[in-house]
């Protein structure tokens, strides 16, 4: 069966540091990988998805960048965190259905 | 393009009634669709999901829900709630036709809060 892991579970850094956020699917291959996140109080925004290795494409103008080095990895940057990137990030691939890792809660203060 | 409309935001509801969390959709091409449910601090679960065949869709929990066609509707309903159901729910829908992302198009959500 297919698992989604995100890592870690929780990140709080300051304003103007790096990040990283990872996420990794198992038991399937070449799946469509997305990034969305949550801000407080709102729905899903989708920030960045990937039908392969390499390939990534842009929802929104922002802050952040993703990667996808590997056919089942998936990873979410920034080289300087602000304020507004605070939110709950998901990592998801897709069958039909799209499967959703557990989260990563990050706070910039 | 695909919009989806969860008509209550939040929806209160005593243990063991029933509830309806109502879903619309709008698009010029068929579409398949979801339902998902999100428990605080937690990843999107999948609830249900109606590709084709019968309207009417069982998923996991005890939650059923029928698409109509006609009334572009998902409605979602469950007979008796428990406490451990509050949590917040997202109606999505997915064009059958194969688009760049297979991208889903996601309601805002309603949060449902089941009381004792």
């Amino acid at each position: 069966s297919q698992t989604i892991h995100q890592w870690p579970a929780t990140l709080v850094q300051p304003v103007g540091s790096p990040l990283s956020l990872e996420c990794t699917v198992e038991g399937t291959s070449n799946p469509n990988l997305y990034w969305y996140r949550q801000a407080a109080g709102r729905g899903l925004q989708l920030l960045f998805y990937s039908v392969g290795i390499g390939q990534i494409s842009s929802e929104v103008p922002q802050n952040l960048s993703a990667s996808r080095p590997q056919d089942r990895q998936f990873i979410l940057s920034s080289k300087k965190l602000l304020l507004s990137d605070s939110g709950f990030y998901l990592c998801a691939w897709s069958g039909v259905a799209q499967y959703f890792g557990p989260g990563t809660r990050l706070t910039v203060l | 393009a695909q919009s989806v409309t969860q008509l209550d935001s939040q929806v209160p509801v005593f243990e063991e009634a029933p509830v309806e969390l109502r879903c619309n959709y709008s698009s010029s091409v068929s579409v398949y669709l979801f339902w998902y449910v999100q428990y605080p601090n937690q990843g999107l679960q999948l609830l249900l999901k109606y590709l084709s065949g019968s309207t009417l869709v069982k998923g996991i929990n005890g939650f059923e829900a029928e698409f109509n066609k006609s009334q572009t509707s998902f409605h979602l309903r469950k007979p008796s709630v428990h406490i451990s159901d509050t949590a917040e729910y997202f109606c999505a829908v997915l064009p059958l036709i194969k688009a760049a992302g297979n991208k889903l198009t996601f309601g805002g959500g309603t949060r449902v809060l089941v009381k004792p």
